[in-house]
């Protein structure tokens, strides 16, 4: 049973304009929400994050959005870069561990 | 430069053989972690150590084992009772044990059965 869903396998964008990327828990322990970055053969990266206090966060080109009743949050990236061409994984924490979805792949297309 | 270092990148295991994955870290963090990534599928958690001497079982325990003698260390060992060791194996530490730590990743061991 998947707790944590990312129901997009892959987003496809244009250079320039906004990503949003998506994710939906089941859990409602869950209290606070990560996102990472991931290159092929590499480590995730941590990107941002937010507690179930706050319904927005943002950092730099990055804002990650919290709606507690649906369960939902997303992660905005603008304006999107090739660079950011990647897979994105969200996680959700309750306790000392994190529950990760699949992960979506990002490609941005200049 | 402090980080998390996994050795080796890339591991051959034969059948029936054990092999250990390393993972060290030089952050001072308490809590250390070990995924394994399939393709298309996220990170599952084998085994977590929240301090040294003790560690829990995660998700997919079976057929691996871990010890934490050192804060610094964390090595995984995939035994010979894992039939499908074939995977991506990440390592992950936190600088705390609560609920709201940050984890931060290794640059993971790929591990390919001959």
């Amino acid at each position: 049973d998947q707790q944590v869903k990312q129901n997009s396998p892959s987003l496809s964008v244009q250079e320039g304009r906004i990503s949003i990327l998506n994710c939906d828990y089941t859990n409602s322990m869950f209290d606070y929400f990560l996102w990472y970055k991931k290159y092929p053969a590499e480590g995730p990266t941590f990107l941002i994050s937010i507690s179930s206090i706050k319904d927005k966060n943002e950092d730099g080109r990055f804002t990650v959005f919290l709606n507690k009743s649906a369960k939902h949050l997303s992660l905005h990236i603008v304006p999107s870069q090739p660079g950011d061409s990647a897979v994105y994984f969200c996680a959700a924490s309750f306790s000392s561990t994190l529950t990760f979805g699949k992960g979506t792949m990002l490609l941005v297309s200049p | 430069d402090g980080g998390i270092t996994q050795s080796p990148k890339y591991l051959f295991r034969k059948e029936g053989q054990n092999v250990t994955l390393s993972c060290e870290q030089n952050l001072n963090h308490d809590a250390m972690y070990w995924y394994r990534q399939d393709p298309g599928q996220g990170l599952r958690l084998i085994y977590y150590s929240q301090i040294v001497n003790d560690f829990q079982k995660g998700d997919i325990a079976e057929g691996y084992s871990v010890s934490r003698e050192k804060k610094e260390s964390f090595p995984l060992t995939v035994t010979s009772a894992q039939k499908n060791p074939t995977a991506f194996y990440l390592c992950a530490s936190s600088s705390g044990t609560g609920r709201r730590e940050t984890q931060y990743f290794g640059p993971g061991t790929r591990l390919l059965v001959l």
